[in-house]
């Protein structure tokens, strides 16, 4: 049973386009942090967000956690070739066990 | 430079033969931790070492077994090996706080991930 869902599983844009990622549980996390992965490398922390309905912008991508601690969003403003690759979500239910989404894979054409 | 190191990056094996990925951090980090990758899954963590001879079973620790003799290291065994433990495997580690967790989050820095085929 996969605790966080996030969707959509994949999602092909064109360059320039807007997308979302949307990361969802039952449960109330302490901390939600976002990583991406690209092919043959591990994931790779983009941002954590700690307080409920707290906003983070990381250049172009904006995150968002929300009221209730259980749901999070990832926002991409005019998306790059560079953007593509595997967006991972992950809920800290307590210290040392974090919760995986199955991630969504993101693809960015010119 | 700040890093994450396991071997191999990838494996061969057959059921049954006994193996061992190997986990190295850099960075004097208390917490580590190994993760399988399945697709249609994400990652499932295995086990998790807070520190040194401290172990903790993950979300699917069956056939597997951990030990953190060392800080730096984190080596996962296989005592014997199924064909449903082939996957791609990662480590990770992170720092405590002074506090004693961080401040919000464990942070992770992950290895650069070892395929593991058993047959």
């Amino acid at each position: 049973t996969q605790l966080l869902e996030q969707s959509p599983q994949f999602l092909s844009i064109q360059e320039g386009e807007n997308l979302t990622v949307y990361c969802n549980s039952s449960s109330v996390f302490s901390s939600l942090q976002w990583y991406r992965q690209e092919p043959g490398e591990g994931p790779v922390l983009l941002v954590t967000v700690v307080t409920g309905g707290e906003v983070k912008k990381l250049k172009r991508l904006t995150f968002q956690f929300g009221d209730a601690r259980k749901d999070s969003s990832l926002h991409i403003t005019a998306a790059q070739p560079g953007d593509t690759g595997l967006y991972l979500c992950a809920g800290e239910r307590s210290w040392g066990k974090l919760q995986f989404g199955a991630g969504t894979q993101v693809v960015v054409t010119p | 430079e700040a890093q994450v190191t396991q071997n191999p990056r990838y494996l061969i094996t057959v059921t049954g033969k006994k193996l061992t990925v190997t986990c190295s951090q850099n960075m004097n980090h208390e917490y580590m931790s190994w993760y399988r990758q399945d697709p249609g899954l994400g990652l499932r963590q295995i086990y998790y070492s807070m520190n040194v001879e401290v172990t903790d079973k993950g979300d699917v620790p069956e056939g597997y077994k951990v030990s953190r003799k060392e800080k730096r290291n984190f080596p996962l065994i296989l005592e014997s090996p199924s064909p449903n433990q082939t996957s791609l495997y990662f480590c990770a580690s992170s720092r405590k706080t002074d506090r004693g967790r961080p401040s919000g989050a464990n942070v992770l820095t992950f290895g650069a991930g070892s395929r593991l085929t058993v047959l």
